[in-house]
């Protein structure tokens, strides 16, 4: 059984840190390319970051870009996040995502965990 | 970077009431198009991919059609169990961006 299980977030002041994890399970991590979408509370999905199987292409929302980092540990079955800069609008829930094989189709999603950008 | 308008924002009908939900690209997009279903509380669930493909263990009520711009995400007979927020999302370009989303309730 696939299983995507989020760790990482909280409460953090405004222009802080916080690095996410997505542990993964149930299939060969290293074969699919992952994402995180975020969801603000009361608000619509929104997607944040991609990596590829390999690590050799990466692509982020500009809403992000420069603050966060996506990055991933195929030995470790591991997915991460590093944020960074930390704004209010950033306060969401994070979900990390399995792209299908068709690819751009998020077929998996873990059960989030939620980042709360506040002083 | 590619808009998609849902409509309706919301809906509410009855069971077994067929429901409509439409996607519409700000451009051409070929088949490059998802739809999710999001319950409350929960993380979001793909029912559709390509436009119109069931994705495995979707019930065969929900159905998707369209291409270029203008898709359908149609539930044939509404069940209770379908009371969610669906979402429409293109993969033709980075980055990736969904609708808004359509809440649908029981009426």
């Amino acid at each position: 059984e696939v299983q995507l299980v989020e760790s990482g977030g909280g409460l953090v002041n405004p222009g802080g840190s916080l690095r996410l994890s997505c542990a993964a399970s149930g299939f060969t991590f290293s074969s699919f390319n992952m994402n995180w979408v975020r969801q603000a509370p009361g608000k619509g999905l929104e997607w944040v970051s991609s990596i590829n199987s390999r690590s050799t292409y990466i692509y982020n929302a500009d809403s992000v870009k420069g603050r966060f980092t996506i990055s991933r540990d195929n030995a470790k079955n591991s997915l991460y996040l590093q944020m960074n800069s930390l704004r209010a609008e950033d306060t969401a829930v994070y979900y990390c995502a399995r792209e299908g094989a068709a690819a751009g189709d998020f077929d998996y999603w873990g059960q989030g965990t939620l980042v709360t950008v506040s002083s | 970077d590619i808009q998609m308008t849902q409509s309706p924002s919301s809906l509410s009908a009855s069971v077994g009431d067929r429901v409509t939900i439409t996607c519409q690209a700000s451009q051409d997009i070929s088949n490059y198009l998802n739809w999710y279903q999001q319950k409350a509380g929960k993380a979001p669930k793909l029912l559709i991919y390509d436009a119109s493909n069931l994705q495995t263990g979707v019930p065969s009520r929900f159905s998707g059609s369209g291409s270029g711009t203008d898709f359908t995400l149609i539930i044939s007979s509404l069940q209770p169990e379908d009371i969610a927020t669906y979402y429409c999302q293109q993969y033709d370009n980075i980055p990736r961006t969904f609708g808004q989303g359509t809440k649908v309730e029981i009426k």
